[in-house]
């Protein structure tokens, strides 16, 4: 089945920890996503990428940091820097960016900070 | 700067009764309005994209139209299954992500 795989689904990080979310598409998309989520708001654009090797900040980049080398694969770390990281990470994939066709979306993680 | 504005924030009904559910966009230049339904605790299900004014979209109890300012979501005859909460959001000219609105909650009860 295609689709987005998203890992884990719940996460925890002390404070000062760096943590790697995962994110897996076996769509042949080139493009991927990474949006927060928090209640009562809409989804925020963390990091996009259009293509291997390359991508681009989104509104919410501060504290954030993103790979992309290889088509499949865009991992997100939540560093230390990122001052309120608990929320529910969500990535996506379309098969181009800047273009009007729909992304899909993982499962999701849910990162707390204890 | 593209904004998308859904109204209501909630909204419940009862089993059977039709309602429609708005998104209000400002981009530009639209290159496609999405809608989704998110479940609690999981990512977002696409349903439905729209291109232009006029176009309509269907499926089962959902209807999907647009115009040049909104997109309405229409609900027809809606079960508790349809229980959830809908998002809009659109890709423009200006943007390479596509841009949310913070959702309608919907709740259908027996």
């Amino acid at each position: 089945d295609g689709g987005i795989t998203q890992s884990p689904k719940y996460l925890f990080r002390k404070e000062g920890q760096n943590v790697t979310l995962s994110c897996e598409q076996n769509l042949n998309h080139d493009a991927m996503y990474w949006y927060r989520q928090d209640p009562g708001q809409g989804l925020r654009l963390i990091y996009y990428s259009q293509i291997v090797n390359d991508f681009q900040k989104g509104d919410i980049a501060e504290g954030y940091s993103v790979s992309r080398e290889k088509k499949e694969s865009f991992p997100l770390t939540v560093t230390s820097a990122q001052k309120n990281p608990t929320a529910f990470y969500l990535c996506a994939s379309s098969p181009e960016a800047g273009h009007g066709l729909e992304a899909f979306f993982g499962q999701g993680t849910r990162l707390t900070v204890v | 700067e593209d904004q998308v504005t859904q109204s209501p924030e909630a909204l419940r009904l009862q089993e059977g009764e039709s309602s429609s559910l708005n998104c209000s966009y400002t981009v530009s230049g639209l290159r496609g309005l999405f809608w989704y339904r998110q479940d609690p605790g999981k990512g977002p299900e696409f349903l439905f994209t729209l291109y232009s004014a006029g176009e309509e979209k269907e499926k089962e109890r959902l209807k999907a139209t647009l115009t040049k300012k909104e997109s309405f979501l229409h609900i027809t005859a809606p079960k508790p299954e349809d229980s959830a909460t809908y998002l809009c959001a659109v890709r423009s000219n200006s943007g390479y992500a596509l841009n949310f609105g913070k959702g309608t909650s919907l709740l259908v009860t027996p």
